[in-house]
């Protein structure tokens, strides 16, 4: 699977919108990107997935490059809930399910 | 509720025993996988069951085993326990074996090995 490449830790204030980059230039064309978030030491929760079109779902809004060499992921309000580990994960869907987690994105929801 | 039930929550225990972790996935779902994360390791992928069966392994050490019961249950098995295996370990089930198959998280059971 494509190794990914996420910011350690950011910020964004309560109500606004949280944009979180994920770089994954090595990505190949089988291989999709899924977000999933961790809060606090509960399990890993998935957020959504895509592989080129832009994706939305009730949660996030999952933005692909045209040439997928990279994402953002976008919570559209963020709120003191969203605060959480973000997980970038890129993986083909033929070979095996496993996941594999990389660093992820710690973000804090300030008030 | 994701729908994956984990038990015990908390387990303490000391070195050189051994303990059993219990997962119970969501209905209908087949595949059952089993995640440990640690403080210094983050979240390592276990193993996997599909059916009954093995399906595929990760950085599961020998001391540690797995099986998934006809009723589609998982268990983990960790002996000869040391202090580093002290972690969170996740249970996850999918609907199916591979493909666009999202994995859904238990709360996991923390394990303090003294």
């Amino acid at each position: 699977d494509a190794k990914t490449t996420q910011p350690p830790s950011m910020d964004c204030a309560e109500g606004r919108a949280a944009n979180l980059p994920c770089n994954h230039s090595t990505i190949s064309g089988n291989e999709y990107v899924y977000w999933y978030r961790q809060i606090h030491s509960q399990g890993p929760q998935y957020i959504i997935h895509g592989l080129k079109n832009n994706e939305t779902n009730e949660m996030a809004s999952l933005i692909i490059t045209e040439d997928r060499k990279s994402s953002t992921l976008i919570l559209p309000h963020a709120t003191l809930r969203d605060t959480a580990v973000y997980y970038c994960i890129v993986r083909v869907n033929n070979a095996g399910n496993m996941l594999t987690f990389g660093g992820g994105t710690r973000l804090m929801v300030k008030p | 509720d994701s729908g994956v039930t984990q038990t015990p929550k908390h387990l303490i225990t000391a070195t050189g025993q051994r303990v059993t972790l219990r997962c119970s996935p969501r209905s209908g779902d087949l595949s059952v996988y089993w995640y440990q994360q640690s403080l210094d390791q983050g979240l390592q992928f276990l193993i996997q069951y599909y059916n009954g069966e093995e399906r595929a392994k990760g950085n599961i050490l020998e001391r540690f085993s797995a099986q998934q019961f006809p009723d589609l249950h998982s268990e983990l098995n960790l002996s000869s326990l040391e202090l580093g295996d002290s972690a969170l370990y996740f249970c996850a089930s999918s609907r199916g074996d591979y493909g666009k198959n999202i994995q859904y998280f238990g709360a996991g059971t923390r394990l303090s090995v003294l």
